[in-house]
């Protein structure tokens, strides 16, 4: 199992500043992920955080707008740029182990809410 | 595109009944496919997974069944609690070409005392 931890848990932001999510893994995970789930809704795959190279983006999402960051194998950063009130959400740090022994299973931190303002 | 969905968003049972939540997906090269419950205000916590080669999985008082010929996927929950109220996702695994987890609606789970 993987415990992950994000911060901040909760913030609201002026339109037009970034702010960015911190996400800790307290062991090494071989993938990471991002989701964005706007209330009342289900999660959204923003893109795969690739240690040491270019997050891989889904479609709809663009490097520009939520920059990330992996540079080790226990740690992710998710910003998210020039924020407008569309923006507002919760955002989900995921991770999970694959290989020889490992279930497959998809953790998840309890996630950010940012509301912008 | 690629999609997991729901059949029905909201789900009221008396407390002691069973509850089935169920789940439609697209993409028959699946072959993991995972049950979350998500409580207000914190993230998804695994309740029960199945692999394609199963049709069905028993935990404890959660069931999975899976039926590869439809595409279909359902969470039974036996003798409903009021701490089962919470959303329910399913979420496939898409292992061609990539490896990400794609996320079904959500059913929004009520039991009434």
């Amino acid at each position: 199992s993987a415990v992950i931890s994000q911060k901040p848990s909760r913030d609201i932001c002026q339109r037009g500043t970034s702010l960015t999510i911190q996400c800790q893994v307290d062991s090494q995970v071989t993938m990471m992920f991002w989701y964005r789930q706007q209330p009342g809704q289900s999660l959204t795959l923003i893109a795969t955080a690739n240690q040491g190279s270019e997050a891989t983006y889904e479609s709809g999402f663009v490097i520009d707008k939520f920059p990330i960051s992996r540079p080790n194998l226990t740690f992710s950063t998710l910003t998210v740029s020039n924020m407008s009130p569309e923006d507002s959400s919760i955002y989900l740090c995921s991770a999970l182990n694959w290989g020889q022994g490992n279930t497959g299973e998809l953790f998840f931190g309890e996630g950010s809410r940012l509301t912008v303002l | 595109g690629e999609s997991v969905g729901l059949h029905l968003p909201t789900l009221s049972v008396q407390e002691g009944d069973n509850s089935i939540i169920n789940c439609a997906y697209s993409n028959s090269a699946s072959d993991y496919f995972i049950w979350y419950k998500q409580e207000s205000g914190k993230g998804p916590q695994f309740i029960i997974d199945i692999r394609s080669n199963m049709d069905k999985r028993q935990g404890q008082r959660v069931t999975v069944l899976l039926n590869k010929t439809v595409k279909h996927l359902s969470l039974q929950i036996a003798a409903t609690q009021p701490g089962d109220s919470a959303v329910y996702f399913c979420a496939e695994q898409i292992t061609s070409g990539t490896y990400k987890y794609i996320f079904g609606t959500g059913t929004r789970l009520k039991v009434l005392a």
